[in-house]
This record gives C-alpha cells, sequence and structure tokens, in this order.
C-alpha cells in the first residue's frame, strides 16, 4: 500500500490556461474520488469513478472540468480555461467498497489562478 | 437526495473535559457514514467509520462515535479531550441502498483550550 499520490503538488496559471492534474490511487481500489476543498471548508464533491466508468459529475460542475480514468488505475482531471475562482486544493481519493470501505486521500494539488 | 449537516462551525472545549461533534444526516435508505480529520497543513485522517452492526464504534485517538437511526445523527465524543485534538472534522455519508457517492459535511472546527 504506497498511498494514493496526486501529481503536482502545486500549480499556480494564468486565467484562461488549461490545467491537468493526475492520481494514482491504491492499486485495488476500484472507486476514485474528486473533491475540491477551499480553505476552512469541507471537500465539495466533483466526480468519481468505478473502474473506468465515470459514475456521477456534480451538476454544479461547469463544463470546463473533465476527468477521466481510462484504464481503471490512474485518473486525470483537466480544467480548461481556468478562472480565478477555480483557485482550490484539488484532493483525489480511493476506496474499496463493503466492509473495508473507507477513503484514503492524496496530499491533493493546490491550484492558483492568477 | 442523501445530505450532511454539521450544525456548529466551532466548538470549544477545555482540555480534559468530554467533547461532542454533531453530525446529522439524510438518506433514503441505510447509511454508511464515516469521521475525518484535518490537522492544519495536513491532509485527511480517517477516524472511524459506521458500516453495521454495534452502534457504538470506536476509532483513532480515543475518539467514539454513536449511530442513532431514529435521530439521523452520527455525534463524535471523546471522553477527556487533548489540546492535540485541536482540528477541523468532517462528517461524511454515503447512501448504500442506492451505492451513491461519499459526500462530506462543511465541517467544525474543534479548540481544546489548555
Amino acid at each position: 500500500d504506497t498511498g494514493v499520490s496526486q501529481d503536482p503538488r502545486h500549480k499556480i496559471t494564468k486565467r484562461g490556461q488549461n490545467v491537468t492534474f493526475r492520481c494514482d490511487p491504491i492499486s485495488e481500489h476500484n472507486r476514485l474520488y474528486w473533491y475540491r476543498q477551499t480553505l476552512g471548508q469541507g471537500p465539495e464533491f466533483l466526480t468519481y469513478f468505478q473502474n473506468e466508468a465515470q459514475l456521477e459529475k456534480s451538476r454544479l460542475l461547469s463544463d470546463r472540468f473533465s476527468a477521466e480514468r481510462p484504464k481503471g488505475s490512474f485518473s486525470t482531471l483537466e480544467i480548461q480555461r481556468t478562472e480565478q475562482g477555480d483557485s482550490a486544493m484539488y484532493l483525489c481519493a480511493s476506496s474499496s467498497q463493503g466492509a473495508n470501505e473507507k477513503l484514503f486521500f492524496g496530499s491533493g494539488t493546490q491550484l492558483s489562478v492568477l | 437526495a442523501q445530505s450532511v449537516a454539521q450544525p456548529e462551525d466551532q466548538v470549544n472545549v477545555a482540555e480534559g473535559n468530554p467533547l461532542t461533534v454533531k453530525c446529522t444526516y439524510s438518506v433514503s435508505g441505510n447509511p454508511y457514514l464515516f469521521w475525518y480529520v484535518q490537522y492544519p497543513n495536513r491532509g485527511l485522517q480517517f477516524l472511524l467509520k459506521y458500516i453495521t452492526g454495534d452502534n457504538l464504534v470506536k476509532g483513532s485517538y480515543g475518539f467514539e462515535a454513536e449511530f442513532n437511526k431514529s435521530q439521523t445523527s452520527f455525534h463524535l465524543k471523546k471522553p477527556s479531550a487533548l489540546v492535540s485534538d485541536s482540528a477541523l472534522y468532517f462528517c461524511a455519508v454515503r447512501d448504500i441502498s442506492r451505492d451513491d457517492k461519499i459526500i462530506f459535511g462543511k465541517g467544525t472546527r474543534l479548540h481544546i483550550l489548555p
């Protein structure tokens, strides 16, 4: 169990640019979640996958956000035409299901849009 | 739709006193319930969960939580607070009857006063 890895740890970009984040979950976990967190607030659900299938995307999420998990392993989250309001910590978490179910979180990617 | 609420933004407790952090939830079926803690500049750490079985669940660092189905609550408790318990606490829920996603409350900041 090497834990959930996220890359990069920090990303600074200019408004209007596209950014992509990567998440490598714990290998045996079939569920992968993306959340967004701002300072002092709870994780806000963005989307989640079971294996390679995207089960749900938050209705609050604009079409500028897209996520993939092409082979049911790592996942990418892309934000197109970034806006200053996109500045936040983007968290990835993975889990198995059933009696052992619990989310393991990565360290997150801190996005700053200038 | 499922939801989770943490009615207190902040809880202040004197060191050595018992503490309670409140959480209520709403699901259409049966819930999985979780508590996570976040220390300053750190990632989210799992504390405990209720899946099934005993209503009183014990977790890390001496914390416990009681599942109350009639009151739809899952309050976090500790008999004797430590200054080092000061952190952000998040309650989370998943409606397993609908095989729904895991969503988080907005969080409660716990201050333990020396």
